[in-house]
């Protein structure tokens, strides 16, 4: 089976934009998470979404947003960057919802100037 | 907060020896998983270990959890040189309106020396 993939996996963006990541879970998971990962905060939890529907949420602001669609297939939206989006965003998927075993894409990294 | 904490945060042994790393957290749990993670990438999948077990195997990995003490080990056999990476534990922690989360912590940075 193919592994978790995510695009783009770097990111180069001004304060103020916004930008799209993307990511496909393996085939026959229908759980999607996304975290941050930054060397100050390590890696914290965005939210996770199953069956379309956001299951839980991390504490970030608003401008942190995500979805998935009906092949499972997960976005997450940042609105108004900020310097400190600057981190590693990593996808995970999982057979089922919950705090079990999670596969991991290989991240996002963006860059915010 | 962080629910898990390593410790130590960082570790450099010769290849062939045996890394231990620690982990303790705050609250009950249900299960606790390892994670490895090389340099700017993504996580990979260790092991997991349930509230009700006490040890557990995976090749040369051996964990370990005492829910007592609220405290895990990582002990990696006989390293190599493919081991160098950062290790992370993360564990399950009871969110609002019941729903679940892991919850990883800070990690612990292993180098081994050829």
């Amino acid at each position: 089976k193919a592994g978790v993939t995510q695009t783009p996996r770097y990111l180069i963006k001004t304060r103020g934009q916004q930008v799209t990541l993307s990511c496909s879970p393996i085939s026959g998971h229908r759980s999607v998470s996304w975290y941050q990962q930054t060397p100050g905060q390590g890696l914290q939890f965005l939210f996770e979404y199953f069956s379309e529907t956001q299951r839980n949420k991390g504490n970030f602001p608003g401008r942190f947003s995500g979805r998935q669609f009906s092949n499972s297939r997960s976005e997450m939206n940042v609105s108004t960057l900020e310097l400190g989006d600057s981190a590693l965003y990593l996808c995970a998927s999982s057979l089922t919802r919950g705090p079990y075993e999670q596969y991991f894409g290989p991240g996002t990294r963006l860059t915010v100037t | 907060s962080q629910q898990g904490e390593e410790d130590p945060q960082a570790l450099s042994i010769q290849e062939g020896e045996n890394a231990t790393m620690n982990c303790s957290y705050k609250t009950s749990i249900n299960n606790l998983q390892w994670y490895r993670q090389n340099s700017g990438r993504g996580l990979v999948h260790l092991i997991l270990i349930r509230s009700n077990e006490r040890e557990k195997h995976s090749g040369r990995l051996r964990v370990t959890l005492d829910t007592s003490k609220k405290s895990s080990s990582l002990l990696i056999t006989a390293s190599r040189a493919a081991d160098t990476a950062s290790y992370f534990c993360a564990t399950d922690a009871t969110y609002i309106q019941g729903a679940q989360k892991l919850v990883f912590g800070q990690g612990t940075r292993l180098t081994i020396n050829p």
